[in-house]
């Protein structure tokens, strides 16, 4: 079974559209978290949630939105997408008060490309 | 504030010999752990080894092993006996002590791209 999980694997979409990317986490995990890897392969953290709270937001622009139903999933909601997007975005999560608890769990990525 | 350092964008190692990669970082805190995570072409970030900065002994993990200096702010993964499935990028994370809010902050380095000749 797959852990943590990412839909869709590949998007492409045009410029000014809005678009979502799902994450669902199957460990009982009480944080997720969102990351953007550039061209460069530099990882920064976006968002980090836990139960349901945003904990982290690293200078992220307000056109992108974490959005958490449940404990579970943090979909990643994007608006007015622009050029500068265009990344590899993966969703992990983490357990808290645990002695795994530092351990994050990555999913597979989805490659987002603007046109 | 933290930060993570890879200055190796790419390294190359043949087959079966070792290899190290280098890590620095620079933190204020006492309690924290570091990561190594591979990253192949299948994009899929993966756990390698992870070391407690309160334990002295560097930690292990099969071919993987850690150089753990704490008063240096150096953490170097050793990768012995290469396998071509040790090709991929690998980052170097930095986790936080526990915040007042209960959760921890990650920072990761730029990677290093591994290539591993036949």
């Amino acid at each position: 079974d797959t852990a943590v999980s990412q839909t869709p694997k590949y998007l492409v979409t045009q410029m000014g559209n809005d678009k979502s990317i799902k994450c669902e986490q199957n460990l009982g995990h009480d944080t997720m978290y969102w990351y953007k890897q550039d061209s460069k392969k530099f990882l920064k953290i976006m968002f980090s949630y836990n139960n349901k709270e945003l904990i982290i937001n690293e200078t992220v622009p307000n056109r992108f939105s974490p959005k958490s139903p449940d404990k579970a999933h943090l979909n990643l909601h994007i608006n007015s997408l622009e050029l500068g997007d265009s990344a590899v975005y993966f969703c992990a999560s983490s357990p808290i008060g645990s002695l795994a608890g530092d351990t994050q769990y990555f999913g597979p990525g989805t490659r987002l490309t603007v046109l | 504030a933290q930060t993570v350092t890879q200055s190796q964008p790419e390294m190359s190692v043949q087959e079966a010999e070792t290899v190290t990669l280098s890590c620095t970082y620079d933190t204020s805190e006492s309690d924290y752990y570091l990561f190594w995570y591979k990253q192949p072409p299948s994009r899929q970030m993966i756990l390698v080894i992870r070391q407690e900065a309160y334990k002295q002994q560097n930690a292990t993990e099969n071919r993987f092993s850690v150089n753990f200096q704490k008063a240096a702010k150096s953490f170097s993964l050793k990768i012995s006996d290469s396998q071509l499935g040790d090709a991929a990028m690998y980052f170097c994370a930095y986790r936080s002590a526990l915040s007042t809010s209960g959760t921890y902050k990650y920072i990761f380095g730029t990677g290093t791209r591994l290539k591993v000749l036949a």
